[in-house]
């Protein structure tokens, strides 16, 4: 069965200084991996996604998550944090190959940027 | 503009009376789903379903009802709203062809439910 875990339910960081949410996974040998990104009172927008290609991917906005199978971590950073960032953040896992409906969340971090 | 539309986006209601929340989507996705979001739990699946007349229990169905009976539409419905329904809901659609768990899923705004 697939699972993550976001170790972290709040982080907080200064204005310009770099930003890491982590996240652990578990899953099939195919798996996709997904960092969506909610800012208060809207909907979840796609930060970026990995799929099978290059294990460092780039998102909107300045962030970027690489893809370490050897230690299924899928960790999400930005070199600076604006205050524009802070919001709510959901790492997600699905099976790659799967038609189906395998999606399963991780319970969110919540970004707090201080000015 | 590609979306998914939920409606009402803010709604307060007393328990047992009944409600419909509507979804719809204009990108042709066969695959839609209902999520319900609470402080600490992240996104819980309530129902999804894979295309037209096919719908499934995601993990917390439990008072609740959906329908698919056409391709765009997918609406949530409490037959009768206890408080512990209250919460923040979501609605997202993708398409299932090709390596489907790869495809992104577009996200509702959202609808805040509050059963007194």
């Amino acid at each position: 069965a697939q699972s993550v875990t976001q170790l972290d339910s709040h982080v907080s960081v200064s204005e310009g200084t770099p930003v890491l949410l982590r996240c652990n996974y578990s899953s099939s040998y195919s798996p996709s991996l997904f960092w969506y990104v909610q800012h208060p009172n809207k909907g979840l927008q796609l930060l970026l996604k990995y799929t099978s290609a290059a294990t460092l991917v780039k998102g909107i906005n300045g962030f970027e998550a690489e893809f370490k199978k050897s230690e299924t971590s899928f960790h999400l950073t930005k070199p600076s944090a604006h205050m524009s960032d802070a919001a709510e953040y959901f790492c997600v896992v699905s099976d790659r190959m799967e038609y189906g409906n395998k999606l399963v969340f991780g319970a969110g971090t919540i970004l707090r940027v201080k000015s | 503009e590609a979306q998914v539309t939920q409606n009402p986006r803010y709604l307060i209601t007393v328990t047992g009376k009944k409600l419909t929340v509507t979804c719809s989507q204009n990108m042709n996705h066969e695959y839609m789903s209902w999520y319900r979001q609470d402080p600490g739990l992240g996104l819980r699946q309530i129902y999804y379903s894979m295309n037209v007349e096919v719908t499934d229990k995601g993990d917390v169905p439990e008072g609740y009802k959906v329908s698919r009976k056409e391709k765009r539409n997918f609406p949530l419905i409490l037959e009768s709203p206890s408080p512990n329904q209250t919460s923040l809901y979501f609605c997202a659609s993708r398409k299932n062809t090709g390596a489907s768990g790869a495809n992104v899923l577009t996200f509702g705004a959202g609808s805040r439910l509050t059963v007194l």
